[in-house]
């Protein structure tokens, strides 16, 4: 079964500086994995997917991820950090590849990454 | 614009009564989801549907149903049998098949048995 682990549930950096949040993924097939951040109270955005087409996905405000087979990870990150950044963010891996059907997704526990000035 | 709405954003809840969440959506397609959403937790799918007519429980079903008349609709009912429902429910929706799909979700709804 294809399930995606997330490193330390709360992260803080300074503004300004490198954000990295940890995404380990177990899959007994070659995974299709997602980002998603989450801004307080409101539904799941996208930020960026990995479907084998490039190990390195570019998202959108400017983070991206890079898909290491070797270490069966899935690290989102961001050169600099804005305080609009401070949300949770989700890593998730499609769970119906072999079953097939549904597009089923299943999450991590989620990062909460703090700003700070 | 095209998205997902889910209403109400707030619902409050006696105990041993039956709530229903509305979700709609209207980008078309075929499958739709619900989620439990509880601090720590991350997302957990409660049921899901590929298509019109036909559905499929998900991780923790139990004290929950839904039905899919229509493409655009899939309420959720959190039934009395549910023992701890203060949660935040999300809807999703994407396309089912052909590809490498996201999912799109709605802006959620707080409930709160009291």
């Amino acid at each position: 079964a294809q399930s995606v682990t997330q490193l330390g549930s709360h992260v803080s950096v300074s503004e300004g500086a490198l954000v990295l949040l940890r995404c380990n993924y177990s899959s007994s097939v070659p995974p299709y994995l997602f980002w998603y951040v989450q801004y307080p109270n409101q539904g799941l955005q996208l930020l960026l997917k990995y479907t084998s087409a490039a190990t390195l996905v570019k998202g959108i405000n400017g983070f991206e991820a890079e898909f290491k087979k070797s270490e069966t990870s899935f690290h989102l990150t961001k050169p600099s950090a804005h305080m609009s950044d401070a949300a949770e963010y989700f890593c998730a891996v499609r769970t119906d590849i072999l079953t097939g059907g549904g597009n089923k997704l299943t999450f991590g526990t989620g990062t909460q990454l703090k700003v700070e000035l | 614009d095209g998205g997902i709405t889910q209403s109400p954003k707030y619902l409050f809840r006696k105990e041993g009564q039956n709530v229903t969440l509305s979700c709609e959506q209207n980008l078309n397609h075929d499958a739709m989801y619900w989620y439990r959403q509880d601090p720590g937790q991350g997302l957990r799918l409660i049921y899901y549907s590929q298509i019109v007519n036909d559905f499929q429980k998900g991780d923790i079903a139990e004290g929950y149903s839904v039905s899919r008349e229509k493409k655009e609709s899939f309420p959720l009912t959190v039934t009395s049998a549910q023992k701890n429902p203060t949660a935040f429910y999300l809807c999703a929706s994407s396309i089912a098949s052909g590809g490498v799909y996201e999912q799109f979700f709605g802006p959620g709804t707080r409930l709160t048995v009291l």
